[in-house]
């Protein structure tokens, strides 16, 4: 059981706006950054969305995340079949002392 | 560019010891903390420990998983990340990517290596 909890799958049709959210507890959402991540079937995973909310260069403005007390989202606009893959949220949890991470949203584009 | 190249991953026996490397290039290595992260196969991503940079002494934090079986250590001189893997269980079977911070003070994970396969058998 992961320490973060997101929905194992979901699915949109092109075009379409989807939501992916990522509920914790205040020793990790409730009290550091968010973080999220893209990884493409075969592939290590990219960085998608830093410190809740903000888009590293060459994220599109397609995605954009963020957070509020102790649950985090990622919202993906206008869909596109290349945006099928497995997305996680993750931040540092104080109690534990480590990173933690969600178990995983599979996004489906149908 | 930011590279991270993981290299050491091969096929193990219960119980045996392997050490990963990962080197790394397109940044100051010496000002940021370094992650290893594994995912095992059909499974979602396990963070398993993280150092430090010398500012703040290469202090460690471990996964209790591996805690008392893996060290993770670091060569600024050679822009190195290295994991040692010892007693290693069937569990341990994974990719494991080396990772470092998205800056200096932000620091989640911001970028990733390719990784390297561990299959941990007999």
């Amino acid at each position: 059981q992961s320490v973060l909890t997101q929905p194992p799958s979901t699915s949109g049709t092109p075009g379409q706006r989807v939501t992916i959210s990522c509920s914790g507890s205040s020793s990790n959402i409730g009290s550091n950054h968010v973080y999220w991540y893209q990884q493409l079937p075969g592939t290590a995973p990219k960085l998608l969305i830093c410190r809740n909310d903000q888009r590293p260069s060459g994220v599109p403005d397609r995605f954009s995340g963020s957070k509020s007390g102790t649950s985090a989202s990622l919202a993906i606009s206008g869909l596109r079949s290349e945006d099928e893959a497995d997305y996680y949220c993750a931040t540092w949890d104080d109690s534990m002392s480590g990173r933690v991470f969600g178990g995983g949203t599979r996004l489906t584009v149908l | 560019e930011v590279q991270l190249v993981e290299s050491g991953g091969e096929s193990v026996q219960p119980g045996g010891s392997l050490r990963l490397s990962c080197a790394a290039s397109g940044f100051i290595f010496s000002d940021l903390y370094m992650d290893w992260v594994r995912q095992a196969p059909g499974k979602g991503l396990e963070w398993v420990g993280r150092i430090r940079n010398k500012l703040n002494g290469y202090t460690t934090e471990y996964a209790a998983s591996v805690e008392g079986r893996f060290t993770i250590s670091r060569d600024d001189s050679k822009k190195s990340l290295y994991l040692q893997m010892n007693s290693l269980k069937t569990e341990d079977t994974a990719v494991y990517y080396c990772t470092r911070a998205y800056t200096s003070t932000s620091r989640g994970i911001g970028y990733w290596g390719q990784g390297t396969l561990v299959t941990v058998s007999s």
